[in-house]
């Protein structure tokens, strides 16, 4: 069953933010969110992940909604190759250590 | 992040032979994990390999079909046995690190 629903695509522009949306309205709460990302023919790449407060790294920011139902990844000044498809995907840190992937949102970043 | 080398990165492969994938890890590891991305698609998990014990496969995927081996805690085989066309993927390794799970560059297989 899919726990996270994501936009299937979406267009940004090169050097303006781009917000990338992820619901997760079945999540528990010792369940964490993460964002990976996969470029054209290379493998998964972690990008950040939170349980409920906001979290910012030098890649990207997580915003998680109160309520936890949904998050938005942010890529602060999106460049062209932040063009991958975006995966949100919610798990428990310490007891299931699969990794379910969804279809994820395919980002194209424009010129 | 662990470094993953993932050998060969791709390869050409006559239905009904047999492939095996290596996976390197540069640290030790308890888990790996081996993927499965058919054309177009989303990351399948195919299996957990962990050291000393015989692989825990995922529903719809068998030992018979992708025997893997785990002989110590750096190193993994997959293999992909009689193959047909619709083996042709990109396979992935990946280990869990403290953040996240890191993934080898993967092998793409096209079987003809």
């Amino acid at each position: 069953d899919a726990k996270t629903t994501q936009p299937p695509s979406m267009d940004c522009a090169e050097g303006r933010a781009a917000n990338l949306p992820c619901n997760h309205s079945t999540i528990s709460g010792n369940e964490y969110v993460y964002w990976y990302r996969q470029i054209h023919s290379q493998g998964p790449q972690y990008i950040i992940h939170g349980l409920k407060n906001n979290e910012t790294n030098e890649m990207a920011s997580l915003i998680i909604t109160e309520d936890r139902k949904s998050s938005t990844l942010i890529l602060p000044h999106a460049t062209l190759r932040d063009t991958a498809v975006y995966y949100c995907i919610v798990r428990e840190r310490s007891n299931d250590y699969k990794l379910s992937f969804g279809a994820g949102t395919t980002v194209t970043v424009r010129a | 992040s662990a470094v993953i080398s993932q050998k060969p990165s791709r390869d050409i492969c006559q239905r009904g032979t047999s492939l095996t994938i290596q996976c390197q890890v540069d640290s030790q590891v308890t888990m790996m994990f081996w993927y499965r991305q058919q054309p177009g698609q989303s990351l399948t998990l195919i299996a957990t390999a962990n050291q000393g014990s015989e692989a825990t496969y995922e529903s719809g995927f068998v030992i018979d079909k992708f025997p893997i081996s785990r002989p110590n805690l750096t190193f993994s085989t997959l293999t992909v046995s009689n193959m047909s066309p619709e083996d042709s993927s990109i396979y992935l390794c990946s280990v869990e690190r403290r953040n996240g799970y890191t993934f080898g560059s993967g092998t793409r297989l096209t079987v003809v």
